[in-house]
C-alpha cells in the first residue's frame, strides 16, 4: 500500500495569513493525489483533485501543486471559514490511502 | 441535485450484524451505474480511513486489505443504492460511516471522492 505523510499534523494560523500543508507519498503517484476539507461533524469536501485542479465552487484561495512523491496544498489568505482539518488521498492505486490530516485552527 | 443518503444511525452489540445503505438521488440510471461508490470509515476523533469501493454497473468491488473479510460493500442498481454490512461487530467497528461517489479515470485511477453521503454513525457496545 501507499504510504501518505502529511505534515504539519496542526497549525495556527491568523486571518489572511498563507498557509502551506505538504503531503509525501511513500511511492510514486504521477499526480493523482487530491485534497478535502472537514469541518466537525461534517462530510469530507473535495477541494483539489488531480493535484491541481480546482474543485467548482472553491474558492480560488485554495491551489494545489506537485507531481511524483511531493505535495502541497496553499490557502493564500486565510478565512474564517477555512479552520478545519485538511487531508490528502492517493488515488493512484487500490487501496486509495489518506494521509493522517492537518488540522487548522486559529491562533 | 445529485446527493447520497445513508441510513441513519445504528447502536448494536458485539456480534451482530449489521447492514447500512447509501442512496443515491437525483442520479439517473446510468449516471449511477457508470459511478464508483466508495466507503469510508472515521473512528471516533481520527482520520479518514478508505474501506473500499464498488461499481454498481457490475459490481466490481475492491477492498482495503486492512477491512478485507471484515466488511461487504455490495449495490443494488435497480434501486440506486449501496450497503456497506458488517457479519459480527466488534466494539472496534464503532466509527462514522461515509458513502461517497468516485470517478475513475483509468484503471484504478481517480479523481477522488467528490459527491459525499452525510456519514452513518454505528455504535458497538455492550
Amino acid at each position: 500500500d501507499i504510504q501518505m505523510t502529511q505534515s504539519p499534523s496542526s497549525v495556527s494560523a491568523s486571518v489572511g495569513d498563507r498557509v502551506t500543508i505538504t503531503c509525501r507519498a511513500s511511492h510514486g503517484i504521477s499526480s493523482w493525489l487530491v485534497w478535502y476539507q472537514q469541518k466537525p461533524g461534517k462530510a469530507p469536501k473535495r477541494l483539489i483533485y488531480a493535484a491541481s485542479s480546482l474543485q467548482s465552487g472553491v474558492p480560488s484561495r485554495f491551489s494545489g501543486s506537485g507531481s511524483g512523491t511531493d505535495f502541497t496544498l496553499t490557502i493564500s489568505s486565510l478565512q474564517p471559514e477555512d479552520f478545519a482539518t485538511y487531508y490528502c488521498q492517493q488515488a493512484n492505486s487500490f487501496p486509495y490511502t489518506f494521509g493522517q490530516g492537518t488540522k487548522l485552527e486559529i491562533k | 441535485e445529485v446527493q447520497l443518503v445513508q441510513s441513519g444511525a445504528e447502536v448494536k452489540k458485539p456480534g451482530e450484524s449489521l447492514k447500512v445503505s447509501c442512496k443515491g438521488s437525483g442520479f439517473s440510471f446510468n449516471s449511477f451505474t457508470s459511478s464508483w461508490i466508495g466507503w469510508v470509515r472515521q473512528m471516533p476523533g481520527k482520520g479518514l480511513e478508505w474501506v473500499g469501493i464498488i461499481y454498481p454497473g457490475d459490481s466490481d468491488t475492491r477492498y482495503n486489505p486492512s477491512f478485507q473479510g471484515q466488511v461487504t460493500i455490495s449495490a443494488d442498481k435497480s434501486i440506486t443504492t449501496a450497503y456497506l454490512q458488517w457479519g459480527s461487530l466488534k466494539a472496534s467497528d464503532t466509527a462514522m460511516y461515509y458513502c461517497a461517489t468516485t470517478r475513475l479515470a483509468a484503471a484504478s485511477r481517480a479523481y477522488g471522492m467528490d459527491v459525499w453521503g452525510q456519514g452513518t454513525t454505528v455504535t458497538v457496545s455492550s
